[in-house]
C-alpha cells in the first residue's frame, strides 16, 4: 500500500544528543514535510522540501536540520540545540505544495528526553 | 498576519448527536484554501475537505457538512449522527497563495472530539 512510514513510533532521547526520526514514502511525492506537535497546539511547520537536494527553513528550524538525498526519504535530525524536544513529529507529503492541495501524513514519532 | 482560531478545545456528544466544529480565519488575502483534517488515536492527520476562496458553497459528504462564510471568515463543520468512530482532534487549516516560493500552511489549534456511547 502506497503511504507514509515513520519509525520509529516512540524514542527517547537523553540531554546532549542527536537522535534522527526516519521519514519515507512510497507516493512518488515532490514536497516532504516536517512538523511539530505540542499539547494544545497546532501542527508547526519545521522544514519542508519541494524537490531532491533542496530544503527550506520552516517556522521553527532551530535546532533541527534535515536532509532530502532521495525522493522517498526526508529524515529529520533533532539536535542538542533544541532545548525542548519533547514533542510530536509528524512527517507529510504532498504532490504539490500543500498551500494548494492535501497532504498525507505519517502516524508520527513520540521523542521524550529522559 | 495568517490566523485561525478553534474556540472549542474538547466537545464531548452522546452518540447520535449532532455537532458542529467551528473554525475562525484572519488572513490579508482574497485567495486562499481552507482545509479540515481529522487526527484519530493513531497520530496520523487525515484529509477531510479543502475549499478555496471563491467557493461559497456549502458542501455535504455522506454525514459531513461544511458552511463556508466569507462575511464572518468561518469555516464550520458539522458532523451529523455523530459515531464513535468520529472521536478525534480535528484540525482546521489555512493557507494563503500570494507567496510564489514560501509553502506554509497554518493550522488552528485543534478540536477534541469525544462521541460517547
Amino acid at each position: 500500500d502506497g503511504g507514509i512510514t515513520q519509525s520509529p513510533k516512540y524514542l527517547f532521547r537523553k540531554e546532549g544528543q542527536n537522535v534522527t526520526l526516519s521519514c519515507e514514502q512510497n507516493l512518488n511525492h515532490d514536497a516532504m514535510y516536517w512538523y511539530r506537535q505540542d499539547p494544545g497546539q497546532g501542527l508547526r511547520l519545521i522544514y519542508y522540501s519541494q524537490i531532491v537536494n533542496d530544503f527550506q527553513k520552516g517556522d521553527i528550524a532551530e535546532g533541527y536540520s534535515v536532509s532530502r538525498e532521495k525522493k522517498e526519504s526526508f529524515p529529520l535530525t533533532v539536535t542538542s540545540a533544541q532545548k525542548n524536544p519533547t514533542a510530536f513529529y509528524l512527517c507529510a507529503s504532498s504532490i504539490e505544495p500543500t498551500r494548494n492541495t492535501e497532504a498525507f501524513f505519517g502516524q508520527g514519532t513520540r521523542l521524550t528526553v529522559v | 498576519a495568517q490566523k485561525v482560531t478553534q474556540a472549542q478545545t474538547e466537545i464531548s456528544v452522546v452518540e447520535k448527536e449532532d455537532v458542529t466544529l467551528d473554525c475562525v480565519y484572519e488572513t490579508r488575502d482574497t485567495t486562499y484554501y481552507l482545509f479540515w483534517y481529522k487526527q484519530p488515536p493513531s497520530g496520523e492527520l487525515v484529509f477531510l475537505i479543502r475549499r478555496n476562496s471563491f467557493d461559497e458553497q456549502n458542501e455535504i459528504s455522506g454525514r459531513y457538512s461544511w458552511n463556508f462564510q466569507k462575511s464572518t471568515s468561518s469555516f464550520n463543520f458539522t458532523i451529523t449522527a455523530s459515531q464513535v468512530v468520529d472521536s478525534a482532534v480535528y484540525f482546521c487549516a489555512l493557507s494563503e497563495t500570494h507567496s510564489a516560493s514560501y509553502d506554509k500552511v497554518i493550522f488552528g489549534p485543534g478540536t477534541s472530539l469525544s462521541v460517547i456511547p
